[in-house]
C-alpha cells in the first residue's frame, strides 16, 4: 500500500496563476482532508470531504476549491494564487470505522512569490 | 466551541531525560484526544490516542499520555529520551458526536540536546 500520496511536492506559483494539488489513497477511505501548515498555527482544515461527490468547508476555505470525483482522489484547487497561500499543504484520509484516525501523505510545499 | 491548548512551542531535553509535552483541551462533549508526531518533511503520524476506556494510553516509540477528565488535559510523556524524537509533536481534539473533523493544537517542537 501507498497510503495517502500527493503531488506535487514542490510548486512555485506567481500570484494569479491557479494550479490543481492532487490528493490519493489507495485504503478505500470514506472521508478525505486537505490542511494547510504555517509556522505558529499548527494545521487549519481547508475543506472536506465525506464520501465521493460531497465537499464540505473547513476552518479556512477562503481562495480554495476542492472536487472528489473518484473515491480515491481530492483535489485541491487555487484559482487565483496569492502570496497568502504560500504554505505546506497535507492531506489525510480517514474510514467510518476509526474517524479520528486520519492518515497523512507527505505534504506539498507551495510557494507563492 | 472545542479547542486545544500545547503549552510550549519548544520543549528541548536532554537524552535520556523524561520528556512531557503538554497538551490541554476545551470540549463541551466527552472528547476524543490523539498525539501525532511529524518528523522533519514527513506527513503527521499518529502516535497514541484517548477514546474511550483505560485513561493511560500507550502508543509507538516508548510515548504515553493519560487523560485527566478533571485538569481537561492529555499530556504526554516518556521517560527517556532519545535523540530519534527530536520532531514536532501535535495534539488533537475530536468529539463522537457526528462530527469527524479533529481541531489540532499548534504543535511543540521537540529538541533533543545530546
Amino acid at each position: 500500500n501507498a497510503g495517502v500520496t500527493q503531488t506535487p511536492k514542490f510548486r512555485v506559483l506567481k500570484t494569479g496563476q491557479s494550479m490543481t494539488l492532487l490528493c490519493a489513497q489507495d485504503m478505500n477511505h470514506e472521508y478525505m482532508y486537505w490542511y494547510r501548515q504555517d509556522p505558529g498555527m499548527g494545521l487549519r482544515l481547508i475543506h472536506y470531504s465525506v464520501g465521493e461527490g460531497t465537499t464540505a468547508k473547513g476552518e479556512v476555505p477562503d481562495g480554495y476549491n476542492v472536487s472528489r470525483l473518484k473515491k480515491q482522489n481530492f483535489l485541491l484547487g487555487l484559482e487565483s494564487a496569492a502570496p497568502s497561500q504560500t504554505s505546506v499543504y497535507f492531506c489525510a484520509s480517514s474510514y467510518p470505522g476509526d474517524l479520528y484516525e486520519q492518515y497523512f501523505g507527505p505534504g506539498t510545499r507551495l510557494t507563492v512569490t | 466551541a472545542q479547542s486545544v491548548t500545547q503549552l510550549g512551542s519548544h520543549v528541548s531535553v536532554s537524552e535520556g531525560a523524561l520528556v512531557l509535552l503538554r497538551c490541554n483541551y476545551s470540549s463541551s462533549v466527552p472528547p476524543y484526544l490523539f498525539w501525532y508526531v511529524q518528523y522533519p518533511n514527513q506527513g503527521l503520524q499518529l502516535l497514541l490516542k484517548y477514546t474511550t476506556g483505560a485513561t493511560l494510553v500507550k502508543g509507538i516509540n516508548g510515548f504515553e499520555a493519560e487523560f485527566k477528565k478533571s485538569e481537561t488535559s492529555f499530556h504526554l510523556t516518556k521517560p527517556s529520551a532519545h535523540m530519534s524524537d527530536a520532531a514536532e509533536y501535535f495534539c488533537a481534539l475530536g468529539t463522537n458526536f457526528g462530527n469527524e473533523k479533529l481541531t489540532f493544537g499548534t504543535g511543540t517542537r521537540l529538541t533533543i540536546i545530546p
